[in-house]
């Protein structure tokens, strides 16, 4: 398996603009999570889906944030409008079920201007 | 808040030597997780500990959890100079994971 795959893996962006961020989670993993890392709150969860049904999107940030999972096999993370303060890196996870280990991408390393 | 707290936030050691990190938290947790983390990388899972254990071994890592002090420790014995990352601990409470700010471990040559 190839792992938790992630695209873009750089994005580097103008404040405004729209940044879409992929995920390709491991096959038949059904748990799919969305973080967030910077160095001033470290890593951050920012919504979880089961079954490709959001769970929790407690930790995103606002209303600029949504993300979807349309089938098992992907989701997206956009943000519209970007502002600077968004510059971070953006993991995806997934899991065989919800408490279990859960198996990072590489990340999306996001720096909007 | 449930977030794991690792100590130290920094440690430097000569190759060969063992090092151990440890992790406090405050809330009931389903389990302990290990992360390594490299520069610039993506988070790489190292070892899962359950509530109702106490000790786990993975080739040269070492977990010990002690629910009764919300505490846990990391050891790497014989340390390699590939070892040098950071590390974090993350509890798991139903589905989130809550995740300390790591330690940094260089390990000299």
């Amino acid at each position: 398996d190839a792992g938790v795959i992630q695209s873009p893996r750089h994005e580097v962006t103008e404040m405004g603009q729209e940044v879409t961020l992929r995920c390709k989670p491991i096959s038949g993993h059904n748990s799919l999570f969305w973080y967030r890392q910077t160095m001033m709150r470290g890593l951050e969860l920012l919504i979880y889906f089961n079954n490709n049904v959001p769970i929790d999107d407690s930790g995103m940030p606002e209303d600029r944030f949504s993300a979807k999972m349309p089938n098992a096999s992907f989701s997206t993370l956009k943000i519209q409008p970007s502002e600077p303060r968004d510059s971070a890196v953006y993991f995806c996870a997934s899991s065989l079920s919800r408490e279990e280990t859960q198996y990072f991408g590489p990340g999306t390393r996001l720096l909007v201007l | 808040s449930q977030q794991g707290e690792e100590d130290p936030q920094a440690l430097s050691i000569q190759e060969g030597e063992n090092a151990t990190m440890n992790c406090s938290y405050k809330t009931s947790i389903n389990n302990l997780q290990w992360y390594r983390q490299n520069s610039g990388r993506g988070l790489v899972h190292l070892i899962l500990i359950r509530s109702n254990e106490r000790e786990k071994h993975s080739g040269r890592l070492r977990v010990t959890l002690d629910t009764s002090k919300k505490s846990s420790s990391l050891l790497i014995t014989a340390s390699r100079a590939a070892d040098t990352a950071s590390y974090f601990c993350a509890t798991a409470a139903l589905y989130n994971l809550f995740f300390g700010t790591g330690t940094r471990l260089t390990v000299i040559p």
